[in-house]
């Protein structure tokens, strides 16, 4: 079955601290996934994707096909980071985790 | 250039009415999404549509119906809503390419309440 698990509900962090938000897959076939957030009274929208490798303000992430992760990492939050942030499994649906609250405080 | 929208953006329901959340999207795309976004559970999947005239069930399909008669449309139904459904949903869509590749655009969400 296809699973996108993100095991925290909250993350808080001080300005300029380093960042990692979990996320662990399930699925049989080879993943792809993205990171979506939302900022406060706004849609979510597209952060990163696995298949272009980007990294989009500062946050990168790896596939890490052993472990079946797809950790997202900032080096320095900044506090306008602050949002929801979900990790998402694409196949024919297109299946999110529970999400992870960052909470970065000056 | 309008994106996606949904309508309405709020309602209020009675145990067992029954209502229809439009989703409409002008980007000539392929897919189309229904999630609904719960404290603590995150976005989870409803039904969605891979093109005209096609659905297929996600995660939570029970309780909930939907139609894909235009490309541009789908429709979410509640036949007789209850409290359980009290939710923010979202409607995506995107175009039709590698998974991987096409990221979801999506609406502003409607929140909807079942007393």
């Amino acid at each position: 079955a296809q699973r996108v698990t993100q095991p925290e509900k909250l993350l808080s962090v001080f300005k300029g601290a380093p960042v990692e938000l979990k996320c662990n897959y399930s699925y049989s076939g080879s993943p792809e996934l993205f990171w979506y957030v939302q900022y406060s009274r706004q849609r979510l929208q597209l952060l990163l994707r696995h298949i272009s490798r980007e990294s989009i303000k500062g946050f990168t992430a790896d596939l890490n096909k052993g472990e079946t992760s797809f950790h997202l990492k900032k080096p320095f939050a900044q506090e306008e980071d602050s949002a929801m942030y979900y990790c998402a499994l694409d196949t024919d649906k297109l299946i999110f985790g529970t999400g992870t609250r960052l909470q970065v405080f000056p | 250039n309008a994106g996606v929208t949904q309508t309405p953006k709020f309602r209020v329901l009675k145990t067992g009415q029954s209502m229809t959340l439009l989703c409409a999207q002008d980007m000539n795309h392929e897919y189309m999404y229904w999630y609904r976004q719960d404290p603590g559970m995150g976005l989870r999947l409803i039904h969605y549509s891979v093109g005209e005239g096609t659905t297929a069930k996600g995660e939570v399909p029970d309780g909930y119906n939907v139609s894909r008669l235009k490309k541009q449309n789908f429709l979410l139904g509640l036949e007789s809503a209850a409290p359980s459904q009290t939710s923010v949903y979202f409607c995506a869509s995107r175009p039709m390419g590698g998974y991987g590749n096409e990221k979801l655009f999506f609406g502003s969400g409607t929140q909807l309440s079942v007393l």
